[in-house]
């Protein structure tokens, strides 16, 4: 059973193009993490939410954590080929040492 | 560069064979922690270590083990191989339990 899901699975857009991508749940999470991976190396964070209902911007990514803690969106403005990547949600386990649960992530690509 | 090391980068054996997969923290963290990500499971926790000692387990199969060293570095064993083995894993560091993990640029596994 997969505990988090990612949508769409598959995004191919050009440069310049607007996006959200969804990591939706039905687990509550104390904190939910996003992740960039590109190939050949390790995911790295990108942002961790931990209040329901919070926005957090980094450039021109805009993450937020839904009310209930159960579901993220990612919306990227004006994307750029250097955004190209596998973005990876995580969910952070009420009092599990940190145990994260990921999604099988979103491949995007940006045209240029 | 997030500071985490891994060898070797590459590796192919054979069913059947053993190999054992090395793992050097950030300097200062005393988490280490183990990820098994493949194209139809996505990246799958299997193992946690702090300061010597585990602290969580995941997905992990028998055949598998891990270990930390006083120098704290990190050693996954891998042994029984089966062809559907062959993945990445990743290593991962944190200073204690905190959620913010550093990711290594994993190692290939790839079973013959």
């Amino acid at each position: 059973t997969q505990l988090l899901e990612q949508s769409p699975q598959f995004l191919s857009i050009q440069e310049g193009e607007n996006l959200t991508v969804y990591c939706n749940s039905s687990s509550v999470f104390s904190s939910l993490q996003w992740y960039r991976q590109e190939p050949g190396e390790g995911p790295v964070l990108l942002v961790t939410v931990v209040t329901g209902g919070e926005v957090k911007k980094l450039k021109r990514l805009t993450f937020q954590f839904g009310d209930a803690r159960k579901d993220s969106s990612l919306h990227i403005t004006a994307a750029q080929p250097g955004d190209t990547g596998l973005y990876l949600c995580a969910g952070v386990h009420t009092g599990a040492n940190s145990k994260l649960t990921f999604g099988k992530g979103i491949t995007l690509s940006v045209r240029p | 560069d997030s500071g985490v090391t891994q060898t070797p980068k590459h590796l192919i054996t054979a069913t059947g064979q053993r190999v054992t997969l090395r793992c050097s923290p950030r300097s200062g963290d005393l988490s280490v922690y183990w990820y098994q990500q493949s194209l139809d499971q996505g990246l799958q926790f299997l193992i946690q270590y702090y300061n010597g000692e585990e602290r969580a387990k995941g997905n992990i199969l028998e055949r598998f083990s891990a270990q930390q060293f006083p120098d704290l570095h990190s050693e996954l064993n891998l042994s029984s191989l089966e062809l559907g083995d062959s993945a990445l894993y990743f290593c991962a560091s944190s200073v204690a339990f905190e959620y913010e993990q550093y990711f290594g640029p994993g190692t290939r596994l790839t079973v013959t």
